[in-house]
């Protein structure tokens, strides 16, 4: 069963250009997640849909960051315009609700670089 | 606002030693994850630990859950190079609803031969 998919896996931009990551997650999972980790840090939360419904995004910028999540399958995450400080690791896991030992599985990461 | 904490942040151990990495928590929860990273790899789940007094082991590694303290610890047993990784819990808060996985700042785990 393939995991969870993002692309790019490297992305570097010049400041205020806007960059865009893309996240197909496991199969039937209803939950995907999209975390900001930068380095040596612990990954920290943007936004949390179920289904195609953004459940939190309390912690996403929403000043330079937008999020999507197409008919509760695929999702993309853009930055536009790229500032510096957002050069970071940009993770995507996904999990099925409903099921209490569920766990959440993570892609690779983009790695985004704003020179 | 859950709060998660490790410690150490760094631990150098040699290999066949053992030590434990502590995960403190701030609110209620039941349900606790610890996850690996190797570096720039991505985060490979560990242990699912779903209610007090779970303990889960893996090869040289024990989770435990100490949901009245808020406490789990990662126990490594005579320890080998393989294991060296940064280590995260996260947690799931005891809100109905709230499915927001919150980590812990990691430990930085070298094993010098």
């Amino acid at each position: 069963e393939a995991g969870v998919v993002q692309s790019p896996r490297y992305k570097i931009i010049e400041k205020k250009q806007p960059v865009a990551f893309w996240c197909n997650p496991i199969s039937g999972h209803n939950t995907l997640y999209w975390y900001r980790q930068n380095l040596g840090q612990g990954p920290e939360l943007l936004i949390r849909y179920e289904n195609e419904e953004a459940v939190d995004d309390s912690q996403l910028p929403k000043d330079r960051f937008s999020a999507e999540r197409l008919k509760g399958v695929d999702s993309t995450l853009k930055i536009q315009p790229a500032e510096l400080g957002d050069s970071a690791v940009y993770l995507c896991a996904s999990s099925l609700i409903g099921v209490w030992d569920t766990e959440a599985f993570f892609g690779q990461g983009t790695r985004l670089t704003v020179v | 606002e859950l709060k998660v904490e490790q410690n150490p942040l760094f631990l150098s151990m040699q290999e066949g030693k053992n030590y434990t990495i502590y995960c403190n928590y701030s609110t209620t929860s039941d349900r606790l994850y610890w996850y690996r990273q190797d570096p720039g790899k991505s985060l490979e789940s560990l242990f699912v630990l779903l209610s007090n007094g779970a303990v889960k082991q893996e090869g040289r590694l024990m989770a435990s859950l100490d949901t009245k303290a808020r406490l789990s610890t990662l126990h490594i047993t005579a320890a080998v190079h393989d294991l060296s990784a940064t280590y995260f819990c996260a947690v799931v808060p005891r809100n109905f609803g709230n499915e927001k996985l919150t980590f812990g700042t990691g430990t930085r785990l070298t094993i010098i031969p």
